[in-house]
């Protein structure tokens, strides 16, 4: 198994640009996360999907949109870049059940906004 | 609602020492804690959780953590550090119980650096 596959690994963008981010899971959960890594601030959520056909901002969704494709599927839009959007995403996924709570993480898109 | 916290920017230890990383939280109801690291340009890495049970879990490469209801607490620990284990470690609180989701709270992240 792969776990939990990222595209791109690394993209430059001017601001106004768009992008839209991949992430993939084959471990079968039905949740679904995009995260941004900054320097000093941890992981803060972005918009997460509970399960398939649903989705709901995290803390910080502004400038972001969020695609639930099907079950193993979960893409994230940039419309119009900003500098402040320079990060690092990660998806994750989890299962729903209790006691199944993990998330399992991809290796992270870096984003560079100019 | 729920938070987390880890007073630690950074840990420095010399290989071989143990080391402690701190965590406190702050839930509403039973905490649901986590664990994860994250090596250099990779992503996070589950190493342990706490549900319920046993206050002392033990996780991945050897690390434990020790829950402690009293303090609010979570600490994760290694009676013996690695040049390896030098990596950026989160801690996690879930937000909600008996929900949809488990949409985890992390900490801002302590960076452990195991000196050879």
């Amino acid at each position: 198994n792969a776990g939990v596959t990222q595209t791109p690994k690394f993209q430059v963008l001017k601001t106004g640009q768009s992008m839209t981010l991949q992430c993939a899971q084959d471990m079968n959960h039905n949740s679904m996360y995009w995260y941004r890594q900054d320097p000093g601030m941890g992981l803060r959520l972005i918009y997460y999907s509970a399960s398939e056909g649903t989705t709901d901002k995290g803390e910080v969704p502004n400038g972001y949109n969020v695609s639930r494709l099907n079950k193993r599927e979960f893409s994230l839009r940039l419309e119009s870049a900003a500098p402040s959007q320079t990060s690092v995403y990660f998806c994750a996924s989890s299962e729903i059940r209790t006691y199944q709570e993990t998330q399992y993480f991809g290796p992270g898109t870096r984003l560079l906004v100019l | 609602a729920q938070s987390v916290a880890q007073p630690e920017d950074q840990v420095n230890v010399a290989e071989g020492n143990p080391l402690t990383v701190k965590c406190t939280y702050s839930v509403s109801g039973n905490p649901y804690l986590f664990w994860y690291v994250q090596y250099p340009n990779r992503g996070l890495q589950f190493l342990l959780k706490y549900i319920t049970g046993d206050n002392l879990v033990k996780g991945s490469y050897g690390f434990e953590a020790e829950f402690n209801k009293s303090q609010t607490s979570f600490h994760l620990k290694k009676p013996s550090a690695l040049v390896s284990d030098s990596a950026l470690y989160f801690c996690a609180v879930r937000e909600s119980y008996g929900g949809a989701t488990n949409k985890l709270i992390f900490g801002t992240g302590t960076l452990l650096a195991v000196q050879p």
